[in-house]
């Protein structure tokens, strides 16, 4: 099965400051990651796919790179709706996994 | 619009079993794989398997082999998931999902509580 090591765990930020997130896989997957936020109650929402893509809706703050293994989420200027938990899946190969997620409070 | 409409919650004795249903509207129902996935404790996420409903064939997470029999039934555009020999470790949020790039739908998740 493919690991998915994403970091930070949580994280405190300020409004305004630029957050990054990573993941981390085990071994190559191409570009086949997505990132998600999930905020409480709610099923997760497609953020970035294939690693670099905005989903449709979705605000231009957030964006997705990758480089080898590893896998980044940036949010620019981080906005009170924007504290939620997000998540990396990797969909490369079956057992899909998820990284275990990071949670985003305010500073 | 795609929408995956979950069936409502469950409680569930330790031992018995429970299927979930989820109905997919707004698309061609044998277009994308169904996913379900388990979400312990409002933390992290276990992808369980998924089926393709065109010809019914699935791809089980080793994990949930022998705990998740996934079935669909094409003539009301419906998902299920069997989770069987319920114990406290099942209980959880579980999701039906389509994930294919951009078109990327989820259930809203049903809570599965093991209790006695």
């Amino acid at each position: 099965d493919i690991q998915v090591t994403q970091s930070p765990s949580s994280l405190l930020a300020s409004l305004g400051e630029r957050v990054t997130i990573t993941c981390q896989t085990s071994q190559s997957i191409s570009n086949n990651l997505n990132w998600y936020q999930q905020k409480p109650g709610q099923a997760p929402m497609l953020l970035i796919y294939y690693a670099t893509s905005l989903q449709t809706g979705m605000p231009s703050r957030f964006s997705g790179q990758y480089s080898g293994r590893s896998f980044t989420l940036t949010i620019t200027s981080l906005e009170p709706e924007d504290i939620a938990n997000y998540f990396c899946l990797q969909h490369y190969s079956a057992p899909y996994t998820f990284g275990a997620g990071t949670k985003l409070e305010l500073k | 619009q795609v929408n995956l409409l979950q069936s409502g919650a469950a409680l569930v004795k330790p031992g018995a079993s429970v299927k979930l249903s989820c109905k997919a509207s707004g698309y061609t129902f044998t277009d994308y794989y169904i996913h379900w996935v388990k979400q312990s404790h409002g933390k992290s996420l276990e992808w369980i398997g998924y089926i393709n409903p065109n010809s019914g064939y699935t791809n089980y997470n080793e994990k949930f082999k022998s705990k998740a029999t996934l079935t669909v039934d094409k003539s009301t555009n419906t998902a299920y998931m069997e989770l069987s020999r319920l114990t406290s470790e099942d209980s959880a949020t579980y999701y039906c999902t389509i994930c294919e790039g951009a078109r990327d739908y989820w259930g809203q998740g049903v809570m599965v509580t093991v209790s006695s």
